[in-house]
């Protein structure tokens, strides 16, 4: 069972854009538009983003936004702001095996 | 308001079992897809399983396979997990959480998490 790849880290000063990026394969990522992004704060359960590639619950800040081109999906997080200091984690359905969700291995963003 | 609280995470030695629970509020478990997720503190999120709305059809990630299993009680309004044969390696944080969108891991809810700790 692969993970999704993430960068382990990013970083950007208050204001600045950030995008994080989520490499999958052609049964995962590549074939289904089912790519979701979670943020997460230390002894916080994970609070969902992003989904279906670049739809945003009611709540979630239009700073946050989802893209994807081929086998990589990206969140972008722009106009940066403290409170977005977090874990980021994308996932995606997949058909490979049994598994039917596979998720990446988190990104530690960091507001310089 | 959606509500998701787990239970049942204990201290457990190598081989035993645990039944973990996930009790809802605001949201009927009969209507909606959901799933199983673990952390090891410190790790990263790994996808364990999910039940889809009627109860009939779950999935399981291959660790997990012959050993979990998941169920619901709608009368409780409450979704299950069964661990057997548990291995040190599932120590971990498990959260349930609920998929907007047909069992795709669009997990919109969640609950606080449930620590289990396997370990002799």
């Amino acid at each position: 069972q692969s993970a999704l790849t993430q960068p382990p880290s990013a970083s950007g000063s208050p204001g600045q854009s950030v995008t994080v990026s989520c490499a999958g394969t052609s049964s995962d990522v590549g074939r289904y538009n089912y790519v979701s992004w979670f943020q997460q704060h230390p002894g916080k359960a994970p609070k969902l983003l992003i989904y279906e590639v670049n739809k945003r619950p009611s709540g979630v800040p239009d700073r946050f936004s989802g893209s994807k081109s081929g086998q990589t999906a990206s969140l972008t997080v722009s106009g940066l702001q403290a409170e977005d200091e977090a874990d980021y984690y994308c996932s995606s359905y997949t058909d490979s095996t049994h598994n039917t969700v596979v998720f990446g291995g988190g990104t530690r963003l960091t507001v310089l | 308001e959606v509500q998701l609280v787990e239970s049942g995470g204990a201290f457990v030695q190598p081989g035993g079992s645990l039944r973990l629970s996930c009790a809802a509020s605001g949201l009927t478990v009969s209507s909606n897809w959901l799933h199983w997720v673990r952390q090891v503190p410190g790790k990263g999120l790994v996808w364990v399983s999910r039940i889809n709305s009627d109860g009939s059809h779950t999935n399981y990630a291959d660790f997990a396979e012959g050993r979990f299993t998941a169920s619901r009680d709608n009368t409780k309004n409450t979704l299950y997990l069964q661990m057997d044969s548990l291995r040190v390696e599932d120590t971990a944080v498990y959260y349930c959480a609920r998929d907007r969108v047909l069992g795709s891991g669009s997990c919109d809810s969640w609950g606080q998490g449930t620590p289990v700790t396997v370990a002799s």
